[in-house]
């Protein structure tokens, strides 16, 4: 079956560096997806992986390995605004988004 | 550039009737919306995938006849509602597929409340 894991739950520091990872099984593959949702509110795109490496995107930088099914998020200089849920998304075979459940990450002053 | 209008924003109705949601793709044409729903604290849930000027592709479990979905013009795609349950209060959300690159965008989301 398809799957995505990510932690249920994250706590940063304010001004400090927080990774999210996120694994895939998917049928197929065509790239990952990172999202931020914040409570209340539709989930609005923050990168998009397809090769082997890191995009860097200002304080956000999003990784992949396609051998090893695995992805991560690194925010950086965390700001309190950063709260929200991180959602890590793969696109299969057929260009259907896997979705993962989210991450919500607390950040504390 | 590539925005969904969704609306409403939120919605209260009673149980038996009807709701209409509609999403517009602003400065794009939408040939494929995705429609989602999203329960508090979880993953959004894929319920259909509709294509201009054919029938929508529900997923295993989505009522058909219950979530009404037209996508009758490349920017325009509703989702109906109908005989709605408090079992369906949710988070409705469309997203259109655009560009070369796989991009998606949402729109903005709908609160259903059914009382």
């Amino acid at each position: 079956g398809q799957n995505i894991d990510q932690p249920t739950e994250m706590t940063a520091t304010e001004g400090a560096i927080v990774q999210i990872n996120c694994t895939y099984q998917t049928s197929g593959f065509n790239g990952l997806f990172w999202y931020q949702q914040h409570a209340g509110e539709a989930p609005t795109f923050l990168s998009y992986n397809v090769l082997d490496g890191l995009e860097e995107k200002g304080r956000f930088s999003s990784f992949l390995s396609r051998s090893k099914g695995y992805s991560y998020l690194l925010l950086k200089e965390l700001q309190m605004k950063d709260s929200a849920s991180y959602l890590c998304a793969a696109l299969d075979s057929n260009y259907q988004l896997i979705w993962g459940a989210g991450t919500k990450l607390i950040i504390k002053p | 550039g590539a925005v969904v209008s969704q609306h409403p924003s939120r919605v209260i109705c009673k149980s038996g009737t009807s709701v209409k949601i509609e999403c517009r793709s602003l400065d794009f044409q939408a040939t494929t919306m995705f429609w989602y729903r999203q329960f508090p604290k979880k993953s959004l849930m894929l319920m259909a995938t509709s294509n201009e000027g054919s029938k929508a592709t529900y997923e295993q479990g989505v009522e058909k006849d219950k979530f009404l979905i037209n996508h009758a013009s490349l920017t325009l795609s509703t989702l109906t509602v109908t005989s709605a349950h408090p079992e369906d209060s949710s988070f409705y959300i469309c997203s259109a597929r655009f560009g070369t690159d796989y991009g998606y965008t949402f729109g903005s989301g709908t609160r259903l409340t059914v009382v």
